[in-house]
């Protein structure tokens, strides 16, 4: 397996666009995360699916952002409109079952900029 | 408001010594407890995850609970330069799983 598969790998936008950000979990994992880390606020999770439905979304920082898993292979995260300070590294990990019981694989990121 | 501090460190340490990563937090009520491993650059690593109710060995890894204390601890055995990594607590309330940062302790092994 390719492992957890992110892109784009870098996106440079300017603020007020859509920005879409992908992920392709590992075949088979149930669970799938959304994190993100900045310098000023360190790494946060924003969201996680189970069986693609989100079970927590409590990470969110605002309406701006979105999320979704149509199916067991794919989601994305989406932030409209993106401001600066929604610049950061956007990571996406999945796993085969909760933290609790399983590793978790992360994918190489997507670093965002917003001008 | 929910805080979890950690020391930014550098923690340097021999290499074959014992590594401990503290970790305190504010939330009373919290119940699970991760670790987290990132190399310069790199994407993070869940390393540990314990709950409350007990300390988890993993190879040369050791999560500690003290809850009277409001800590966490990391304990590395028998360190190698390749732990030489930021590690990240992160504390979560309940059956969550989105928990609260720190900002991580940067541990430097050294020959």
């Amino acid at each position: 397996d390719a492992g957890v598969i992110q892109s784009p790998r870098h996106e440079v936008t300017e603020m007020g666009q859509e920005v879409t950000l992908r992920c392709k979990p590992i075949s088979g994992h149930d669970y799938l995360f959304w994190y993100r880390q900045t310098m000023m606020r360190g790494l946060e999770l924003l969201i996680y699916f189970n069986n693609n439905v989100p079970i927590d979304d409590s990470g969110m920082p605002e309406d701006r952002f979105s999320a979704k898993m149509p199916n067991a292979s794919f989601s994305t995260l989406k932030i409209q409109p993106s401001e600066p300070r929604d610049s950061a590294v956007y990571f996406c990990a999945s796993s085969l079952g909760p933290p609790s019981y399983n590793e978790q694989f992360f994918g190489p990121g997507t670093r965002l900029t917003v001008l | 408001q929910k805080e979890v501090e950690q020391n930014s460190g550098p923690l340097s340490v021999p290499e074959g010594a014992i590594a401990s990563l503290n970790c305190t937090y504010s939330d009373r009520g919290s119940q699970s407890f991760f670790w987290y491993r990132q190399y310069s650059g790199k994407s993070p690593e869940l390393i540990m995850f314990i709950y409350s109710n007990g300390d988890k060995e993993d190879g040369r890894f050791t999560a500690q609970l003290n809850k009277a204390s409001q800590y966490v601890s990391l304990l590395i055995r028998d360190s190698q330069p390749s732990d030489s990594a930021t590690y990240l607590c992160a504390v979560g309330q309940g059956g969550s799983y989105i928990p609260t940062f720190g900002r991580g302790t940067s541990l430097i092994v050294h020959p």
